[in-house]
């Protein structure tokens, strides 16, 4: 079964404490992408990744890290430097073609308290 | 800049008939994309359209009018299981940076 998969469904921590958020396609896809998701907020893009080894900053990268040293796996690291770090994290991955369709993960829930 | 507005929220009657709007003012624009998302889960992808005009796909249509910065989603029928958000995303001009999502509307379907 292709797909994406992101672990654990649901995260504690205490703050302070940095967590890496796992994402994982067996898609072929080469672009992935990091979203986090707020009540009444939408999706908001953190980092994306077009090709093994790069990733640019998206809208919100502040308090967060990634790394792309394999197509199929796109960790994203929420660091302490992160101030309000409690939500819902989406992973999302896409071929580059013509079709432009985003494929989501199931998402991570993540609470810091 | 990019700035897409969708209503917040929405009710609706099961049975009946639903229209979700979006308004989008973009630098580019290279298509627009809607998806439904229950609460809780991933965003499931529901349609694309890049030329102006109605695309439909059994209960779900939708529309594009790209001279006027507008699309909407249609859902007929409604049932119970329609009940979720739906996001509004558009695909900006240059290459391939990210789709630029809405806010997303939640919509209600009572019986």
């Amino acid at each position: 079964d292709g797909g994406i998969t992101q672990s654990p469904k649901y995260l504690f921590r205490k703050e302070g404490q940095n967590v890496t958020l796992s994402c994982e396609q067996n898609l072929n896809h080469d672009a992935m992408y990091w979203y986090r998701q707020d009540p009444g907020q939408g999706l908001r893009l953190i980092y994306y990744s077009q090709i093994v080894n790069d990733f640019q900053k998206g809208d919100i990268a502040e308090g967060y890290s990634v790394s792309r040293e394999k197509k199929e796996s796109f960790p994203l690291t929420v660091t302490s430097a992160q101030k309000n770090p409690t939500a819902f994290y989406l992973c999302a991955s896409r071929i580059q073609d013509s079709s432009y369709e985003q494929y989501f993960g199931p998402g991570t829930r993540l609470t810091v308290t | 800049g990019q700035n897409i507005d969708q209503p917040t929220e929405m009710t609706a009657t099961e049975g009946a008939i639903v229209q979700i709007n979006c308004t989008y003012q973009t630098s580019g624009f290279n298509g627009l994309f809607w998806y439904q998302q229950h609460a809780g889960e991933a965003p499931t992808f529901l349609s694309y359209n890049v030329l102006d005009g109605l695309e439909e796909k059994g209960r779900f249509s939708s529309f594009l009018s790209r001279s006027k910065g507008y699309s909407y989603l249609l859902l007929k029928e409604l049932q119970m299981k329609d009940s979720a958000s739906y996001l509004c995303a558009v695909r900006p001009l240059s290459g391939n940076t990210p789709l630029v999502f809405g806010k997303g509307t939640r919509l209600s379907v009572i019986a």
